[in-house]
């Protein structure tokens, strides 16, 4: 499958923890986006790379939120001292850098329940 | 910054009748990129349907187009035939021209096909 790749699909994790999700872009994109999206509402921008490098971060993402991308390739996602308001859906998408028009590809998802 | 409205939160349509989503969007800028992207329950995003801001013919795929009217900075889409698998969420997205701008989602129309 060349599709974008997240896991773990879903995480429970007790408010307090920190927990780290990983997104796989489709091979020859080298933009890669997270967003976040609460039940019934559209993805919330988080952030977005061009290669490794971090290009541009929402002010939702509090300073409990890293990501990177090491080497353009993969990326992660880490939640530190997670709380209750932290449950959602987090999205990672890719797109090919070369034209600007082309729409973001998007994994299936990490469901992140903080209890 | 840019915003993206969409107004009917609900949608309902008979299956093989035709159904119109509406979607407004904010911006200064002159050259731009919109979306209609599908969330099926519990699947991932997937594009509808794109459309350039300089090109002034609607965007057209199979049974879905677009009315995308620039100075009035709206961005309807209609469903021809509609079938029981285009059940789903649906989220307008703009995206500037500019380098490295990310993806703005509106809060999305859960359209409902009825037999």
């Amino acid at each position: 499958d060349t599709g974008v790749s997240q896991n773990p699909r879903h995480k429970i994790t007790k408010r307090g923890q920190n927990v780290t999700f990983r997104c796989d872009p489709i091979s020859e994109h080298n933009r890669l986006y997270w967003y976040r999206q609460t039940l019934g509402q559209g993805p919330e921008f988080l952030t977005y790379f061009q290669n490794e490098a971090q290009l541009e971060k929402s002010r939702l993402l509090s300073d409990r939120f890293s990501a990177e991308r090491p080497k353009g390739s993969f990326s992660t996602l880490e939640i530190q001292r997670t709380e209750q308001g932290d449950s959602a859906m987090y999205l990672c998408a890719s797109s090919p850098g070369q034209v600007h028009g082309t729409e973001a590809f998007f994994g299936q998802g990490t469901r992140l329940t903080v209890v | 910054a840019q915003t993206v409205t969409q107004s009917q939160p609900e949608m309902s349509v008979q299956e093989a009748e035709t159904v119109t989503l509406s979607c407004t969007y904010d911006t200064s800028e002159s050259d731009y990129y919109l979306f209609w992207y599908k969330q099926p329950p519990s699947r991932q995003m997937i594009l509808v349907i794109r459309q350039e801001a300089y090109k002034q013919q609607n965007a057209t795929e199979n049974r879905f187009s677009v009315n995308f009217q620039k100075a009035a900075k709206s961005f309807s889409l209609k469903i021809s035939d509609s079938q029981l698998g285009d059940a789903a969420m649906y989220f307008c997205a703009y995206r500037s021209a500019n380098y490295g701008q990310n993806f703005v989602f509106g809060p999305g129309t859960r359209l409902s096909v009825l037999p």
